[in-house]
């Protein structure tokens, strides 16, 4: 059985920092691009990065670019974003969703969330 | 960037009506789209992908179709279970969500 599990979030100041992690199960990770995905209060879902299932290939959205780091550990079946210099706009729930074996794709599974809340 | 445009954003509906939600590309994706549900509280979950590919234990109720710029997800008999908000996604370049379409009770 697939499971993904988010982890890392919680309230941060405006520019703060935060590391969200994801542990997954039930399948071979390192075949498997992965994604996160988030959804502000009340509003639709934006995707925000991916990460080939090699690390090698990193990608990002406009607006997250140069302050968000993904990042995955193979040996140890984690996914990770580092999220750097928050504003009030990076508030929501972060999803870790599992794509497929190339590139940009539809997300077959995915994690239950981790709410970042920008306050001060 | 490619945007996605889903109509209409609301759509009000009784138990056993046919019920079709629009999606139209900025520019051409092919077939590379997906459409999920998703319930309050709850992760979106996967329906239709590569446009009418009906994923793996979804009621067959649920049908896509489409292709280039413009897509439909269609239920073919609404169910209480289906009441939730829809989104539809393309991968064809990076990925772009739509709007999303709440489906309520009428």
């Amino acid at each position: 059985e697939v499971q993904v599990v988010e982890s890392g979030g919680g309230l941060v100041q405006p520019g703060g920092s935060l590391r969200l992690s994801c542990a997954v199960s039930g399948f071979t990770f390192s075949r498997y691009w992965m994604h996160w995905v988030r959804q502000a209060p009340g509003k639709g879902l934006m995707w925000v990065s991916r990460i080939s299932g090699d690390g090698a290939g990193t990608y990002y959205a406009d607006s997250v670019k140069g302050r968000f780091t993904i990042s995955r550990d193979n040996a140890k079946n984690t996914l990770d974003l580092q999220i750097n210099s928050l504003r009030a706009e990076d508030m929501a729930v972060y999803y870790c969703a599992r794509g497929t074996i190339t590139g940009a794709s539809f997300f077959d599974f995915w994690g239950q969330g981790t709410l970042v809340t920008v306050s001060s | 960037d490619i945007q996605m445009t889903q109509s209409p954003s609301t759509l009000s509906a009784s138990v056993g009506d046919r019920v079709t939600i629009t999606c139209r590309a900025s520019q051409s994706i092919s077939s590379w789209l997906a459409w999920y549900q998703q319930k309050p509280g709850k992760a979106p979950k996967l329906l239709i992908y590569k446009a009418s590919s009906l994923e793996s234990g979804v009621p067959s109720r649920f049908s896509g179709s489409g292709s280039g710029t413009e897509f439909t997800l269609t239920i073919s008999s609404l169910q209480p279970d289906d009441f939730a908000t829809y989104y539809c996604q393309q991968y064809n370049s990076d990925s772009s969500f739509g709007g999303g379409t709440k489906v309520e009770i009428k």
